[in-house]
This record gives structure tokens, sequence and C-alpha cells, in this order.
């Protein structure tokens, strides 16, 4: 049963052009979400988090927005630079510290 | 740079062999977690400590164990290696409930 969902294994994108990776949950007990990039043989580097108290959440480009009643957060980049070509993974936790991860999508940006 | 330092970053052995993963977490982090990364696959949450105890624990085999150290140190045991055991292992440390995870590099686990 996966419950943290990312259907969209890629994207692509034009540099200077918003980015928007989305990722769905089932599980009602998550209360704090997360995303990662990841690099080729790199571990995973945060990038931005949310407690589900608020629905949105914004640090430089990034900003992560919540939607509690259908389940969905997504994550914005804008403006999309090359260097930002990586694969995006999307983490939720509740009562527990440990992190449920979707399958990631990778992002290509192009000039 | 996470702070988060793993060793040995590759390793390479055989099935029915033990090995051992170790992770130095980030300087005052007391919460240690192991993930598991197979082929195809998202990560997989494996164990947590806690300032030296289980703290929770994930689907992770019987052939595996973990301990973290006084030191804070953690390490990951591997026995009876089969096959399928191949895969990215990943540590990760926090310095408090819903705080972010910090992840070291992997330690990438081949069974010949």
């Amino acid at each position: 049963d996966q419950q943290v969902k990312q259907n969209s294994p890629s994207l692509s994108v034009q540099e200077g052009r918003i980015s928007i990776l989305n990722c769905d949950y089932t599980n009602s007990m998550f209360d704090y979400f997360l995303w990662y990039k990841k690099y080729p043989a790199e571990g995973p580097t945060f990038l931005i988090s949310i407690s589900s108290i608020k629905d949105k959440n914004e640090d430089g480009r990034f900003t992560v927005f919540l939607n509690k009643s259908a389940k969905h957060l997504s994550l914005h980049i804008v403006p999309s630079q090359p260097g930002d070509s990586a694969v995006y993974f999307c983490a939720a936790s509740g009562n527990t510290d440990k992190l449920i991860f979707g399958t990631g999508t990778r992002l290509q940006v192009f000039p | 740079d996470s702070g988060v330092t793993q060793t040995p970053k590759h390793l390479i052995t055989a099935t029915g062999q033990r090995v051992t993963l170790r992770c130095s977490p980030r300087s005052g982090d007391l919460s240690v977690y192991w993930y598991q990364q197979s082929l195809d696959q998202g990560l997989q949450f494996l164990i947590q400590y806690y300032n030296g105890e289980e703290r929770a624990k994930g689907n992770i085999l019987e052939r595996f164990s973990a301990q973290q150290f006084p030191d804070l140190h953690s390490e990951l045991n591997l026995s009876s290696l089969e096959l399928g055991d191949s895969a990215l292992y990943f540590c990760a440390s926090s310095s408090a409930v819903n705080q972010p995870q910090h992840f070291g590099d992997g330690t990438r686990l081949s069974i010949l």
C-alpha cells in the first residue's frame, strides 16, 4: 500500500518557467510533510517542509502548498533553473518520526 | 554537505556474508534513522534510534540489526546476505520530532 504517491515519474520545464511537482497521500494521520531533492550518487537533500497546521510555506524560489481536504501537496519552483534538474521526493510523517517517501519525480529544466 | 557521514561508500560482498555499515550523525542530533533504497523503489524506513535507544521499527528483516553508541554514531549490521539485499542504504539524523531529517550520501551494497 503506497501511502505517499507521486504519479508523475518525470517533468520537463523550460528555464525561467514554473515547475510544479505534485504528491498525494492517503493517511490522514500524517501531519508533517517534506520535499527532498536528490542528485545521482548523493543522498537526499532537504528542501522545504510544512506542518499540517499551515497550508503554505515559502523559502526563496521554493513554495510548498498543502491541501489537507484533498490530501495533496505540491512544490512550486519559480523560476526554474538548470541546476534544479534532479529527482524530487515528497515525504510524510505522522505520530512517529519515520518518513514515508513517494517514488520520486525526475525534473529536467532545459534552456 | 549535510553533516551526516556514512562509511563505506561502496561494499561488494558475497551471499551468506555479514557486513556493517556505519553512520555519524550531524553534531547535536540525537536521532538516527536507517533507510533502504532498492532498485526502482523509493526509500523504505528500516529503524530509528534516539540517544542510544531503539525508537521505531519499519519492515526491517530479522537478519538486520542496528545500534547507536554513546557517542551517537550508529551501525547497521546485515547478515546472511542475499542477492535481494543489494541496495543503497541511507542514514539520516535529526535534532527533534517534526524537524527535517538530513541524509548522508549512502552506502551502496552489492551482493554477488
